[in-house]
C-alpha cells in the first residue's frame, strides 16, 4: 500500500549548522509532496512543497530535494536556529488529494 | 486574520460518551478534513469534504461521524468513546481554487482523554 515513513525519528543540530532531516515514501505515482514543521503544542505548518516533476525547490533557509529513482525526499535546512526545533513531516498525496503523512522526525537544535 | 479553530482545545470524558469536536474557518475554504494524531506518530485522516454535500472517509473513519453544516463549520463525532480514540486531534483546510490549492492549513488541536 502507499506510505510515508522517516529514516530518523530524532536529530539533534548544533546552532548555526545545517540539518537534513529525510524521507522515503513508496508510491511512485505520487505527484506532489510537502514538509510540514509541529511545534509543541500546536497544528502542522507548512514548510515547503514540491512537485514530482521537479528534482529541488528552494524556500527562505530551507531546501527541498526529490529523487523519484530511489523515491527518497529530504528537508534542508540551513543556518538552523533554536526556533526550528519541532517535529517536521513528510507528506504525500496521493491520486484522491488526500494527504498520507509520515511518522515524523525531531529536531533539537543545541546553543 | 482568517483562521481555522477547534474548540474545545482539551477534553477529558469516558468510555461510552458522546463527544463532538467542533472545527470552523473564515479561510473561505471548501474542503475540510480531521486528522488524529497518537504521540509520537504522523496524522492520520479520519474523514474529509471538499463541499458542504460531500463526506468521504479517510484512513480511519471507524468509530467517528462527522457533519458540514456550512462551509465553515465541520464537525467530528464520537458516538460511543472509548480509550483508544485518547489522541490529539486536528482540522484542517485547503483551496482547491489558489495557487497552492494543495496546502492544508490547520487547526490548533483538541486534545482528547477517554478514560
Amino acid at each position: 500500500g502507499e506510505s510515508v515513513g522517516l529514516h530518523l525519528p530524532t536529530l539533534s543540530v548544533q546552532e548555526g549548522d545545517n540539518s537534513i532531516i529525510n524521507c522515503a515514501y513508496s508510491n511512485s505515482a505520487s505527484d506532489y509532496f510537502i514538509w510540514y514543521k509541529q511545534e509543541s503544542g500546536k497544528g502542522p505548518q507548512f514548510i515547503i512543497d514540491i512537485r514530482s516533476n521537479m528534482d529541488k525547490r528552494q524556500g527562505q533557509r530551507v531546501t527541498v530535494l526529490l529523487n523519484k529513482t530511489v523515491k527518497h525526499l529530504s528537508l534542508q535546512i540551513a543556518a538552523t536556529q533554536p526556533g526550528d526545533s519541532a517535529v517536521y513531516f513528510c507528506a504525500e498525496m496521493d491520486s484522491s488529494y488526500k494527504l498520507i503523512f509520515g511518522s515524523g522526525t525531531r529536531l533539537l537544535v543545541r546553543p | 486574520d482568517a483562521d481555522v479553530t477547534q474548540t474545545p482545545r482539551n477534553r477529558i470524558t469516558k468510555t461510552g460518551k458522546r463527544i463532538m469536536l467542533e472545527c470552523s474557518q473564515t479561510k473561505g475554504h471548501d474542503r475540510m478534513y480531521w486528522y488524529r494524531q497518537d504521540p509520537g506518530l504522523g496524522l492520520q485522516l479520519i474523514y474529509y469534504s471538499f463541499d458542504v454535500k460531500d463526506i468521504n472517509k479517510g484512513e480511519i473513519s471507524d468509530g467517528y461521524s462527522v457533519s458540514r453544516q456550512a462551509q465553515a463549520k465541520f464537525s467530528l463525532s464520537l458516538e460511543s468513546a472509548i480509550p483508544n480514540q485518547t489522541a490529539l486531534y486536528f482540522c484542517a483546510t485547503s483551496d482547491p481554487t489558489s495557487e497552492d490549492y494543495n496546502e492544508q492549513f490547520f487547526g490548533p488541536g483538541t486534545r482528547l482523554t477517554v478514560l
